[in-house]
């Protein structure tokens, strides 16, 4: 069955300091890989999406992640982080039926 | 522009009480998705429907049901709440290439 790692729950990190947040999946065919973000008291949005093709994908926000199916990761980066990205964020992969699999979350705490 | 409108937004029940969530979503989606969220576990996904009149249980669907009589609305019930079941519910809904529309969720506290 999917699965989704994302090893750390709390990051802190300085303003305007680069971020990388990590994510493992399990998966056995090529898979479907998106990062989400959550804001407090709020729903999720997408931040970017893999189906397939160039492995370095770029979203909104000033976020990126590549796909490197070697290491089954798909990391999310940003060069410079804001205090506004303060929230917590989550990888997920597609399942099959349309289904999206999350993983634990991981949150930002970004210091001035 | 709606999108998905979950009601109601916040509710205490009491242990054994029962009560329903509503989904509603305007964009012709054929699939609608109920999950959970509880601190350190993500999203978890409940129940979920593939098209009007289907339903099918996702990771963690016990304790709940669910009906889609209509294409546009999701429901999903507690029929005797426990407070195991206190968490925030999302509801989502998506076309066939995993763009889903989450809505604003529901907070409910069963004590």
């Amino acid at each position: 069955a999917q699965s989704v790692t994302q090893p750390d729950i709390h990051i802190t990190v300085s303003e305007g300091a680069s971020l990388e947040l990590r994510c493992n999946y399990s998966y056995g065919a090529t898979p479907y890989l998106f990062w989400y973000v959550q804001s407090p008291g709020q729903g999720l949005q997408l931040l970017l999406k893999y189906f397939s093709g160039d492995t370095l994908v770029q979203g909104i926000k000033g976020f990126e992640a590549e796909f490197k199916r070697s290491q089954s990761s798909f990391n999310l980066r940003k060069p410079s982080v804001h205090w506004s990205d303060a929230a917590e964020y989550f990888c997920a992969v597609g399942a099959n039926g349309n289904k999206l699999v999350f993983g634990a979350g991981t949150i930002l705490r970004v210091k001035s | 522009n709606a999108g998905v409108t979950q009601t109601p937004k916040f509710r205490v029940l009491k242990t054994g009480q029962s009560m329903t969530l509503l989904c509603a979503q305007d964009m012709n989606h054929e699939y609608m998705y109920w999950y959970r969220q509880d601190p350190g576990m993500g999203l978890r996904l409940i129940h979920y429907s593939v098209g009007e009149g289907t339903t099918a249980k996702g990771e963690v669907p016990d304790g709940y049901n669910v009906s889609r009589l209509k294409k546009q609305n999701f429901l999903l019930g507690l029929e005797s709440a426990a407070p195991s079941q206190t968490s925030v519910y999302f509801c989502a809904s998506s076309a066939d290439n995993y763009g889903y529309t989450f809505g604003s969720g529901t907070r409910l506290t069963v004590v």
